[in-house]
């Protein structure tokens, strides 16, 4: 059962508009969330990162913003940039960090 | 400053054997996770060691096991191996316990294939 779902599979954007991917949890106890991103053949890069005690967190382009009654966050990169191509996963923590459980990614591709 | 690197980078197994794969963390780095990717279950975490001690586990059977030496090298060992432990294969490192709680930083992965 999938506790960490993107629904997205693919989203595609012109450069320098807004991207924005979506991230829903069903576990009412996950307390720390975060998003990588992962190019092929390399393994995934974190991005940012939010905790359960704040709804928006930033860090340059790229803001997460976490709604704990509708158990969703997002992830939104502003302005989007070609570089940003890749595929991008949502992560979910238990309290006590005893399990981390990923999203299945959405591939970004940002249009020239 | 050298990344996280995995041995090897490819392996062919068949049924039924078993299987140690390697990563070697940054420098100075005391955890290391393991995480599975595969196409049906995505990514998910099999298990953290930090100081030589397996500091929590995801949802794997025991065929799973790991273990980290005084450098802070972990192994991870696959016993009877079954065609879905076909996967990507992911260590992380980073400088203390509860790996993604502080920045962890990714190796390029073992891709296993279980025939």
């Amino acid at each position: 059962d999938q506790q960490v779902k993107q629904n997205s599979p693919s989203l595609s954007v012109q450069e320098g508009r807004i991207s924005i991917l979506n991230c829903d949890y069903t576990n009412s106890m996950f307390d720390y969330f975060l998003w990588y991103k992962k190019y092929p053949a390399e393994g995934p890069t974190f991005l940012i990162s939010i905790s359960s005690i704040k709804d928006k967190n930033e860090d340059g382009r790229f803001t997460v913003f976490l709604n704990k009654s509708a158990k969703h966050l997002s992830l939104h990169i502003v302005p989007s940039q070609p570089g940003d191509s890749a595929v991008y996963f949502c992560a979910a923590s238990d309290t006590g960090a005893n399990n981390l459980f990923f999203g299945t990614g959405t591939r970004l591709t940002v249009i020239p | 400053k050298a990344g996280v690197t995995q041995t090897p980078r490819y392996l062919i197994k068949t049924r039924g054997q078993q299987v140690t794969l390697s990563c070697s963390p940054i420098s100075g780095h005391r955890s290391v996770s393991w995480y599975q990717q595969t196409p049906g279950q995505g990514l998910q975490f099999l298990f953290e060691y930090f100081s030589e001690t397996q500091r929590n586990k995801g949802n794997f059977p025991g065929r799973f096991s790991g273990r980290q030496f005084s450098n802070s090298r972990s192994e991870m060992n696959v016993s009877t191996l079954e065609l879905g432990d076909s996967a990507l294969y992911l260590c992380a490192s980073s400088l203390v316990a509860g790996g993604w709680y502080n920045e962890q930083f990714f190796g390029p992965g073992t891709r296993l294939t279980v025939l």
